[in-house]
């Protein structure tokens, strides 16, 4: 069974970097999907933040591609998010997923999320 | 961008009736379209894929029909555990994009 568990702090300095890594397990992830990051600010809806490939190919949200980066190390079978420069706005859950086949597609399977908060 | 509306922000339904959510998009997304289940404090699961074809191990009260704009989902007999709020998806083009989500509760 696919299962993906998102690790990294939870209180991140307004100006710094909130960094995360989401392990997978049931599943090498140097096969052919693609790998994705969405958040969730308290209270509110989904916002998909990027996906990754195996081979390093990754796709953004143009609202955030100026401060994000993601990479995937497939020896260690996970994938990570950077966010430069965060402010009280990036204050949310963040959920690693497994997305579409070669292609963007349906998340089918979730992490349980974990909450970061942007405070000084 | 694909932007996705769902225009009923809260749908009140009594235990056992039919719900039928709606989504649309701003321009063609073929059948690639998801929708999600979010219950409190849980995260999302994957209820339908390809507009009409549902994930494993979801009930069949569960069904997702449209193409194109235009999409629904309609459960068909609502038990205690589908009050939750719902969520659509598109994947046809980069950047995937979420609906604003419908929360279903109870009459």
């Amino acid at each position: 069974q696919v299962q993906l568990q998102e690790s990294g702090p939870r209180l991140v300095k307004p100006s710094e970097t909130l960094s995360l890594t989401c392990s997978v397990s049931g599943y090498f992830i140097n096969n052919d999907h693609f790998w994705g990051w969405i958040r969730q600010p308290p209270g509110k809806g989904l916002e998909w933040i990027g996906s990754i490939y195996h081979s390093g190919s990754t796709h953004y949200n143009p609202s955030l591609k100026s401060r994000v980066t993601l990479s995937i190390d497939t020896s260690n079978n996970q994938f990570s998010l950077n966010l430069r420069f965060v402010t009280a706005a990036d204050t949310a859950v963040y959920y690693c997923a497994r997305d579409g086949k070669h292609d963007s597609g349906a998340l089918d399977y979730w992490g349980q999320g974990t909450l970061v908060t942007v405070s000084s | 961008e694909v932007v996705m509306t769902q225009s009923q922000a809260t749908l009140s339904v009594s235990p056992g009736d039919r719900a039928t959510l709606s989504c649309r998009a701003s321009q063609s997304v073929g059948r690639n379209l998801a929708w999600y289940q979010q219950r409190p404090g849980q995260a999302p699961r994957l209820l339908i894929y390809g507009a009409s074809t549902r994930a494993t191990g979801i009930p069949a009260r569960f069904g997702g029909s449209g193409s194109g704009t235009e999409f629904t989902l309609t459960i068909s007999s609502l038990q205690f555990e589908d009050f939750a709020v719902y969520y659509c998806q598109q994947y046809n083009n980069w950047p995937q994009t979420f609906g604003q989500g419908t929360k279903v509760e109870s009459k």
